[in-house]
């Protein structure tokens, strides 16, 4: 079954970048069905969706994170990332990948299925 | 952007009762594009229901959702010890694409 593994460093310094990256695996991530996301977590908090990329490269974002969100594929290695830039202490995290099943055709909303298990990113100095 | 209030904060309930998160939005959430996710301590959220009523693969039909609009249900007929968790609503209906704060079932 299509399974989803997030890769990246644990650590991030203040006002650096933080770069992760989905690796999908048991299915292929250019398929017009789908697009793929990010959502984040903070410890003991909700669940805030980043943005979300199409396979041909097509994006679109949170407007809360926009100016310092860039998310890009790979199709070849059947991979997408993530970059947010200028972190502070506020993005620190527990950061998802997941499959965003489009809920119609043309459409770029859709539900999350599945997630990756998620990946913690501590923004300190 | 839509808010999703869910309530209540917490749900204290014994195995076998009946839960019912409810899942408020701010305007009206467009063709019911609304989904109900399970999160259990250290893991990833699980996709429970989409459409508002219409229930993931493999889910038990123990649970059920509804409504449409601005007000959405999620029932769980009889709850299993597996079922204490949280449980979260997302409206996919207009972006940005919006999460509720929540809902805890505990153990009572």
């Amino acid at each position: 079954q299509l399974q989803l593994q997030e890769s990246g460093p644990g650590l991030v310094k203040p006002s650096e970048t933080l770069s992760l990256t989905c690796t999908v695996s048991g299915g292929s991530i250019s398929s017009s069905s789908y697009y793929w996301g990010w959502i984040r977590q903070p410890p003991g908090k909700g669940l805030e969706w980043i943005g979300s990329i199409y396979y041909s490269g097509s994006t679109y974002y949170n407007p809360s994170l926009k100016s310092r969100v860039t998310i890009s594929v790979d199709t070849s290695k059947n991979q997408f990332s993530l970059k947010l830039s200028s972190v502070t202490a506020a993005d620190t995290a527990v950061y998802y990948c997941a499959r965003l099943v489009r809920a119609s055709y043309g459409g770029n909303g859709g539900w999350f299925d599945p997630w990756g298990q998620g990946t913690l990113v501590t923004v300190s100095s | 952007e839509i808010v999703l209030t869910q309530s209540p904060g917490t749900l204290s309930l014994s195995p076998g009762e009946r839960a019912t998160l409810s899942c408020r939005a701010s305007q009206s959430v467009s063709s019911s594009y609304l989904a109900w996710y399970q999160q259990k301590p250290g893991q990833a959220p699980r996709l429970l229901i989409y459409g508002a009523s219409s229930r993931a693969t493999g889910i038990p039909d123990r649970f059920s959702g509804s409504g449409s609009g601005t007000d959405f249900t999620l029932t769980i007929s009889r709850l299993e010890p597996e079922d204490f968790a949280v449980y979260y609503c997302q409206q996919y209906g207009s972006s940005p694409f919006t999460f509720g704060g929540g809902t805890k079932v505990e153990i009572k």
